[in-house]
């Protein structure tokens, strides 16, 4: 199986800053991957996939990048609605497989 | 705009089947481009993918689930189901039913999810 793993599990950030999550797969996954965005009691969200596209309505200020084994997501210019849990997902083979999240917390 | 809705129990016994079905509303279940997953989240932890369907039958299951999953469709109601077998303690849950269909080759990735349903499992 295809493990993901995100870093950092937690990242403090202030309104304005820009911040970088990391995925890594066990294996390479080309580019199918997706990100998803979590807020409490909610469901997620998708925000970008097969590695770097912006899925419809979603905000410029995201935006992923990476190929094979090496992913990230990025927030320009963090908003106090970005403030939520984010989440990788690896789909490919007819398997998918999610990271353990990041939580983006208020510095 | 297509919308999914869980319903089932939210407390089953350990070693009993949990029976969930996901109703969609807003698009057919039968579109060739579609796969409906099923995706659960245990309180404090990460998604974990159980399996996923397509409307013809064609059914997708995660390795470590596949021995107690069956996922089934019915396309004459617009739904979907999951049931697990031998429930314990640690399949407590939100369990959610989502969308893929992005691409037409087989699960990809969710969107949209219904709002999912917690289920306990305890005596």
């Amino acid at each position: 199986d295809i493990q993901m793993t995100q870093s950092p599990s937690t990242l403090s950030a202030s309104v304005g800053d820009s911040v970088t999550i990391t995925c890594r797969a066990s294996q390479s996954i080309s580019s199918w991957l997706a990100w998803y965005q979590q807020k409490p009691g909610k469901a997620p969200k998708l925000l970008i996939y097969k590695a770097s596209t912006l899925e419809s309505g979603v905000p410029s200020r995201f935006s992923g990048s990476g190929s094979g084994t090496e992913f990230t997501l990025t927030i320009s210019s963090l908003q106090p609605d970005d403030f939520a849990t984010y989440c990788c997902q690896h789909y490919s083979g007819f398997s998918i497989t999610f990271g353990q999240g990041t939580r983006l917390e208020i510095k | 705009q297509l919308q999914l809705q869980e319903s089932g129990p939210g407390l089953v016994k350990p070693s009993e089947t949990l029976s969930l079905t996901c109703s969609v509303s807003g698009g057919s279940i039968s579109s060739s481009s579609y796969y409906w997953g099923w995706i659960r989240q245990p309180p404090g932890k990460g998604l974990e993918w159980i399996g996923s369907i397509h409307y013809s039958g064609s059914t997708y299951y995660n390795p470590s689930l596949k021995s107690r999953v069956t996922i089934s469709v019915d396309t004459s109601k617009n739904q979907f189901s999951l049931k697990l077998s031998s429930m314990t303690a640690a399949d407590t849950a939100v369990y959610s039913c989502a969308l893929s269909s992005k691409y037409s080759s087989g699960p990809n990735c969710f969107d949209p999810w219904g709002q999912g349903t917690l289920v306990t499992v305890s005596s």
